[in-house]
C-alpha cells in the first residue's frame, strides 16, 4: 500500500519567514496529493492540493510542488502569520475509490 | 451546502455499549469515509463507501459496523468497544469514483471509551 513520509514533524518560524513542508510518497500510482490544514480540536480543512499531471500550483500565499519522478511533493509559505500556526498534513490519493493516505504532520508554529 | 454534519459531538460509552455515529452531507457526493485520529496523530481510513456499497475496509474490527443507508447518510455503529478505541471519528465525503478532487470533513465526534 501508499506509504507517505512527512518531514519535518515540527517548524518554527519568525513571522514574515517563508516555511516549506517536504513529502514523499511510495506508490507510482497515486495522483493527486492534497494539503490539509488542522487546528487544534478542529477539523482537517484543505488549503492547497495538485494533480500529478501539473508540476506546481500557486494560491497567494501557498505553493505546492510535485516532482512525479521522485516522488516528492512540497509546501511552500511565504509571509507567515500567526494565524498560519496549525498542523499540515500532505497526502496522496489513489485509485478509482480515492484512498486517502496522510502523512506524519508537522507542527508549524509562527511566532510574532 | 458544502457541509458535512456529523453528531453526536462528543460521545462517553462504556465497553458493553451500544452506540452509533451520525453523518450526513447533501452535497451530492457519492462516497462516503470514516477516519478515525487519535491525538497527534494523522487520520487514519476506516472505511469507504461508494455508490452506498461498501468499497474498502482497512481491516477493521467488527466492533465497528458502518451503514450507509443512503446517498445522504453515513453510519457507524459501534459495540464493545476497548479504551484504546478512544479517538475523534471524522467522516468524510467526496465527488466519487475515480472523480479527483477534495474531501470534505466533518467537524467530527470525540469518543471516549471507559
Amino acid at each position: 500500500g501508499e506509504n507517505v513520509e512527512q518531514h519535518p514533524s515540527t517548524l518554527s518560524v519568525q513571522e514574515g519567514d517563508s516555511a516549506v513542508i517536504k513529502c514523499t510518497y511510495s506508490d507510482s500510482a497515486s495522483n493527486y496529493f492534497p494539503w490539509y490544514k488542522q487546528e487544534l480540536g478542529k477539523r482537517p480543512q484543505l488549503i492547497i492540493d495538485i494533480r500529478s499531471n501539473v508540476g506546481e500550483k500557486k494560491d497567494q500565499r501557498i505553493a505546492v510542488t510535485l516532482n512525479k519522478t521522485a516522488k516528492h511533493f512540497s509546501l511552500h509559505i511565504t509571509e507567515t502569520q500567526p494565524e498560519d500556526s496549525a498542523v499540515y498534513f500532505c497526502a496522496a490519493v489513489s485509485g478509482g475509490y480515492q484512498k486517502v493516505t496522510f502523512g506524519t504532520g508537522t507542527k508549524l508554529q509562527v511566532i510574532p | 451546502d458544502t457541509e458535512v454534519t456529523q453528531t453526536p459531538k462528543h460521545l462517553v460509552m462504556g465497553m458493553t455499549n451500544k452506540k452509533s455515529l451520525k453523518c450526513e452531507q447533501h452535497m451530492g457526493h457519492r462516497a462516503m469515509y470514516w477516519y478515525k485520529q487519535k491525538a497527534k496523530k494523522p487520520p487514519e481510513l476506516m472505511f469507504v463507501y461508494s455508490y452506498e456499497k461498501l468499497s474498502i475496509n482497512e481491516s477493521v474490527p467488527s466492533r465497528f459496523s458502518p451503514e450507509c443507508p443512503n446517498s445522504s447518510l453515513l453510519n457507524l455503529h459501534l459495540h464493545a468497544l476497548q479504551p484504546e478505541d478512544s479517538a475523534l471519528y471524522l467522516c468524510a465525503s467526496s465527488q466519487g469514483f475515480r472523480a479527483i478532487g477534495e474531501q470534505y470533513f466533518g467537524p467530527g465526534t470525540r469518543l471516549t471509551v471507559t
